[in-house]
């Protein structure tokens, strides 16, 4: 079975911290994804990588940068945290190529911001 | 552009009834549709997805849902419904000309199955 591993569950944060979110898979998919989940908005993509070291923007990157130094592995980096970035993020991975293939998700990180 | 809607925010359902979790899509061409179930403090599973070939698709836990070109819909229904299928269902879309581009997924339906 896949598995989608995230660094934590639950994380508290300070306005002006740097945050770090890691995720990692044991598939060697080539593609991974970051998504934030709001309630009443539904799973909205940040940032996704097709391979190591590339990253594409997704749907609401600001405030955000992403590292992909290894192929099961990638970071989701708030710079300058900010409570309007309080949120559940979820890291999702996939077979590179065929986009008819299934996501796997990872548990999810839920952010508080304070 | 691709998108997808999910009417419903919530759909309440007594258990042994049937459900349906209502889903639509806009794409070019012709779409790759997904269905997701999320339970409480938890990631996204995988329940089901089109590709081609056959409308009606055969997922997990006993989902089914029905690919309808004509109206762009891609309704998850179940015959009879548990109390343990309450969580939040998710629709995703993408065509399959779009290159590279990602998933599309619909803001989210919580299903509620009362006793």
């Amino acid at each position: 079975d896949v598995k989608v591993t995230q660094s934590s569950r639950y994380l508290v944060k300070r306005t002006g911290e740097k945050v770090f979110l890691e995720c990692v898979q044991d598939m060697d998919h080539e593609n991974m994804f970051w998504y934030r989940q709001d309630p009443g908005l539904g799973l909205r993509l940040i940032y996704f990588s097709y391979d190591v070291k590339m990253k594409e923007k997704g749907d609401i990157p600001e405030g955000y940068s992403v590292s992909r130094e290894k192929k099961e592995r990638f970071s989701l980096i708030l710079e300058s945290a900010s409570t309007n970035q309080t949120s559940m993020y979820l890291c999702a991975s996939q077979t590179g190529g065929y986009f008819q293939e299934t996501q796997y998700f990872g548990p999810g990180t839920r952010l508080l911001v304070l | 552009a691709q998108s997808v809607a999910q009417p419903e925010d919530q759909v309440n359902v007594a258990e042994g009834n049937p459900l349906t979790v209502k889903c639509t899509y806009s794409v070019s061409g012709n779409p790759y549709l997904f269905w997701y179930v999320q339970y409480p403090n938890r990631g996204l599973q995988f329940l089901l997805k089109y590709i081609t070939g056959d409308n009606l698709v055969k997922g997990s836990y006993g989902f089914e849902a029905e690919f309808n070109k004509s109206q762009t819909s891609f309704h998850l229904k179940k015959p009879s419904a548990l109390v343990s299928d309450s969580a939040l269902y998710f629709c995703a879309v993408r065509s399959r000309n779009s290159g590279n581009t990602p998933l599309v997924f619909g803001k989210g339906t919580r299903l509620s199955v009362i006793a």
